[in-house]
C-alpha cells in the first residue's frame, strides 16, 4: 500500500517569497492534516480536512497560510509571504477514525533565508 | 495546552529498560505515542483511550493513569532500532478529533550497542 506522498522534499526561499507544498494521502482516507514541525519540537497542527471540507483551521496563521483540498483527495498548503520563523518541516498526515492511527508523509523541509 | 514529557533525553545500552512519561494539566481522553527517527516521518506506536486497556507494541508497552492525567511508555530490553524521538500526543474527544493531536516536546532515546 502506498503511503502519504509529499513534495517537494526540500525548498529554500527568501523571506517574502511564496511557496506551495503538495500532499497525496493514502487512498480512502477521508481525513487529512497538515502539521508544522520546527526543529527540536513536536509537530503542531495547522489544519484538518474531512473530505474536501475544513474541520479545524484555528491554528493556521491565515494572514499568510492557506490550504485547500479539492475533490477530497490531494491537498496543497501555501505560504505567502514567507517569514524567517516559517522555517520548518511541513508534515501531511491522513488517517482512519476506526483505528485512530495517523500516517505521516516524509515532510517538506522549508528553509526561509 | 502542550503535554509535558520527561525525561528530555535517555541514553541506554542494548537490553536495558526505559520509561518515558507524558503529563497533562487537562483531563485526558486519549494519549497517542509516536516514534520519529532522524529525518523521517513520525510512526504510530499505540493509542490509549480513557478506560481502555494497557497497550503493547512488540516489547514496548504503555499505560494511562486517568487520575494523574499521565501516560507512561515502557521500553523493555531495548534494541538499537528503538533509537529515535518519542512523542506523546493528546486529542480531544470526538469522532474526527483523533488526529487533532497536541504533541509534547519529545524525548530523545539513544540506544548504544
Amino acid at each position: 500500500e502506498a503511503g502519504v506522498a509529499q513534495s517537494p522534499r526540500y525548498k529554500i526561499i527568501e523571506k517574502r517569497q511564496s511557496v506551495a507544498f503538495w500532499c497525496n494521502p493514502i487512498s480512502g482516507h477521508a481525513t487529512l492534516y497538515w502539521y508544522q514541525q520546527i526543529l527540536g519540537q513536536g509537530p503542531k497542527l495547522l489544519i484538518q480536512f474531512q473530505n474536501n471540507g475544513v474541520v479545524d483551521d484555528s491554528q493556521l496563521p491565515k494572514d499568510r497560510f492557506s490550504a485547500e483540498r479539492l475533490k477530497g483527495v490531494d491537498s496543497t498548503l501555501k505560504i505567502q509571504p514567507a517569514k524567517l520563523e516559517d522555517s520548518a518541516v511541513y508534515l501531511c498526515a491522513s488517517g482512519l477514525a476506526v483505528t485512530g492511527e495517523l500516517f505521516f508523509g516524509e515532510g517538506s523541509r522549508l528553509t526561509v533565508l | 495546552q502542550q503535554p509535558v514529557q520527561s525525561p528530555q533525553a535517555v541514553i541506554l545500552r542494548e537490553g536495558e529498560d526505559a520509561v518515558i512519561n507524558c503529563s497533562s494539566s487537562k483531563a485526558l481522553y486519549s494519549v497517542h505515542w509516536y516514534r520519529q527517527k532522524h529525518g523521517e516521518a513520525p510512526v504510530f506506536l499505540m493509542i490509549l483511550l480513557k478506560g481502555g486497556e494497557q497497550m503493547r507494541h512488540e516489547k514496548i508497552s504503555a499505560s494511562f493513569n486517568e487520575k494523574k492525567q499521565q501516560s507512561s511508555l515502557y521500553l523493555t530490553a531495548s534494541q538499537l532500532s528503538y533509537s529515535g524521538t518519542y512523542f506523546c500526543g493528546t486529542a480531544p474527544r470526538g469522532g474526527t478529533s483523533y488526529g487533532k493531536l497536541t504533541f509534547g516536546q519529545g524525548t530523545i532515546l539513544t540506544v548504544h550497542p
